[in-house]
């Protein structure tokens, strides 16, 4: 069974801070995805990573997958109420075709 | 374009009733996937379903069993309810060619409640 673990579980901070999430496996993905998700709805999309080292940028989150495809991390610059949610990794493998997701994340930004 | 509808949004139901939640694709999918999220804990895959067939399969029981029709529209059928299906349960859609799985796109899914 492929597992990810996610962290920290939580995360408060006031805004404008930098801050670093994690996501750490065992084992090895075809590619990586991070989703942010509100309560009440589903999870949204923020960026696939597939390259093993690649680094994605969307505005003020970095997202670098690692060289052995195991793990990724998401940073946030100056982070803004509006970040504040659960934020999810997922690995996939294409072979498989099927989605393994941590934990989450739940991220709080105060103003 | 619509995206992802699910329906109800929520449900209540008793232990040893049964359940049947609806799922839309976003137009272009072909391919429904189901998740179980539990409270404070990231989505379980259940099952996914491509050309009317379940084609991959997580750890879940029996009770838990699908459908997909023509349209590529889906249903999650749940026998026999525990107090432990209680959660929030995810349809997620995508467009799948022969050799990999395209992103896939959630809809808002349902809650249900089972007392």
């Amino acid at each position: 069974t492929q597992l990810l673990e996610q962290s920290p579980q939580f995360l408060s901070i006031q805004e404008g801070e930098n801050l670093t999430v994690y996501c750490n496996s065992s084992s090895v993905f075809s590619s990586l995805q991070w989703y942010r998700q509100e309560p009440g709805e589903g999870p949204v999309l923020l960026v696939t990573v597939v390259t093993g080292g690649e680094v994605k940028k969307l505005k003020r989150l970095t997202f670098q997958f690692g060289d052995a495809r195991k793990d990724s991390s998401l940073h946030i610059t100056a982070a803004q109420p509006g970040d504040t949610g659960l934020y999810l990794c997922a690995g996939i493998n294409t072979n498989a075709g099927k989605s393994t997701f941590g934990d989450g994340t739940t991220l709080t930004v105060k103003p | 374009d619509a995206g992802v509808t699910q329906s109800p949004t929520h449900l209540i139901k008793t232990r040893g009733q049964q359940v049947t939640l609806r799922c839309s694709p976003k137009s272009g999918h072909d391919t429904v996937s189901w998740y179980q999220q539990a409270l404070g804990q990231g989505p379980q895959f259940i099952f996914q379903y491509y050309e009317e067939e379940e084609r991959q399969r997580g750890n879940f029981p029996d009770r838990f069993s699908g459908h997909q029709f023509p349209n590529y529209s889906s249903e999650l059928n749940v026998n026999a309810l525990l107090l432990g299906d209680s959660a929030l349960y995810l349809c997620a859609s995508s467009f799948s060619s022969q050799r990999s799985t395209d992103t896939q796109y959630f809809g808002p899914g349902t809650r249900l409640t089972v007392l």
